[in-house]
């Protein structure tokens, strides 16, 4: 079964720069998306296709993959970016055919 | 809006059955594959279920086969899922979630709410 593997927690001060980081046996092959979960919210979509981003989704928001790791990176931190944030492949020769990492809470200080 | 709307959930029993519907709305719904997916309290998110458009194609995890039927009436513009011989390790907020529609696509563009599921005694 394919595994990614977050860092379960990522804290930054408002202004600067979060870095989430998303690892898998050559993730870079994969196509991988991230979503936003607000306290007491369903997840929301912001990356696909690795770095494209939904309508509505700022251009602070970015992603980046290669090798064995995917990033999502959220430049000038705001208060309301303060999350857990998931990645998601799909992997056909796993039992979880759409596959989540273990997740990563932001904490904006 | 375009929305998905769970219901269905509640207390049941270990072994009991309970039967999870999504209400589809300003969309062509018949047009893409739905899903469920879990997160049980304090855990990440878990994929249990898909189901194509057309509803002739379904997948399942392993933690889920053979209990859980996933089902879809797109006359209704509604999901199912049929939960049977529940454990207590299926409480979790249950979310149902549009595949996004492009062939090739493998994520989820539209999610749900929720609803929230507590197997126990």
């Amino acid at each position: 079964s394919y595994v990614l593997t977050q860092p379960p927690s990522v804290s930054v001060a408002p202004g600067e720069t979060a870095r989430i980081t998303c690892g898998g046996n050559n993730i870079g092959s994969k196509s991988v998306q991230w979503y936003q979960q607000r306290p007491g919210q369903a997840p929301v979509l912001v990356i696909y296709y690795d770095r494209d981003r939904p309508s509505g989704i700022p251009e602070r928001i970015s992603g980046s993959n290669s090798g064995n790791t995917a990033t999502l990176t959220i430049s000038r931190v705001e208060a309301g970016d303060e999350a857990d944030y998931y990645c998601q492949v799909w992997d056909s020769n796993s039992d979880h055919l759409y596959v989540f990492g273990t997740g990563t809470k932001v904490t904006v200080l | 809006q375009v929305q998905l709307v769970e219901s269905g959930g509640g207390l049941v029993k270990p072994g009991g059955s309970l039967r999870l519907s999504c209400a589809a709305s300003k969309f062509t719904f018949r047009d893409y594959s739905m899903t469920w997916i879990r997160q049980a309290p304090g855990e990440g998110l878990e994929w249990i279920s898909s189901i194509r458009g057309d509803g002739d194609t379904i997948y399942y995890a392993d933690s889920v086969r053979g209990r859980f039927t996933i089902s879809r009436d797109n006359a209704k513009n509604s999901l199912y899922l049929q939960m049977n011989s529940l454990r207590a390790e299926d409480t979790a907020v249950y979310y149902c979630a549009r595949v996004a529609p492009r062939v090739g696509d493998r994520y989820f563009d539209l999610w749900g709410r929720g609803t929230l599921v507590t197997v126990s005694s």
